[in-house]
């Protein structure tokens, strides 16, 4: 089943703005991390962020977490052409003591236009 | 190259058949996730092994098995292959039981059922 829905499916955005992905959950969670896929390729991890955290920074990314709205976001600033790519969220839940699987949503589809 | 190794990369067999596709994880990670994404149902957890041992299962159909071996890779098997069962299958390894962790994704094999 789905856990995290992104939003939006799809962006189109020019090279140097900023692009927002938002994703939702349902139930409680460990951690949320981002990912990103090329087409056809494998997913690439991009951050993690903790349940207990609030936002989260790497280089050009930047991620937040809402853990009372079960929400999170994805920030990329000053895009490039290269971030064109898919952008996965995905929660790792919280079973207690036992492992819980990452699952993940089904991505948002970014565009950045040279 | 992300250290977790897929073969094969492209797949194509007829329906009724089995295959098994193959998953070498990153040197030091124990733990093994199969993942199945098909343009539909997006990426589907199937199945997660820890050092030999099978730790969860999500949506793996019957007609679908997998293993992880002392070496720590792991093979999925599928059989009585349907139509539906095109998709790309990715393998991903963690350290450890990857609580907290993100995960290694291989590059990935297509199948194609004819």
């Amino acid at each position: 089943s789905q856990q995290g829905e992104e939003d939006p499916q799809a962006l189109s955005i020019q090279e140097g703005e900023n692009a927002t992905m938002n994703c939702s959950y349902k139930t409680s969670i460990n951690n949320l991390q981002w990912y990103r896929q090329n087409s056809g390729r494998g997913l690439v991890h991009l951050i993690l962020i903790r349940s207990n955290e609030r936002e989260k920074h790497s280089g050009r990314l930047r991620v937040t977490l809402d853990t009372s709205k079960k929400s999170s976001s994805l920030l990329i600033t000053a895009s490039r052409a290269a971030d064109t790519a898919s952008y996965f969220c995905a929660t790792d839940e919280n079973y207690g003591g036992s492992q819980g699987n990452l699952i993940f949503g089904k991505g948002t589809k970014l565009s950045v236009k040279p | 190259d992300s250290g977790v190794t897929q073969t094969p990369k492209h797949l194509i067999t007829a329906t009724g058949q089995r295959v098994t596709l193959r998953c070498s994880p990153r040197s030091g990670d124990l733990s093994v996730y199969w993942y199945q994404q098909s343009l539909d149902q997006g990426l589907q957890f199937l199945i997660q092994y820890y050092n030999g041992e099978e730790r969860a299962k999500g949506n793996i159909l019957e007609r679908f098995s997998a293993q992880q071996f002392p070496d720590l890779h792991s093979e999925l098997n599928l059989s009585s292959l349907e139509l539906g069962d095109s998709a790309l299958y990715f393998c991903a390894s963690s350290v450890g039981e990857a609580r907290g962790r993100g995960y290694t994704f291989g590059s990935g094999t297509r199948l194609t059922v004819v």
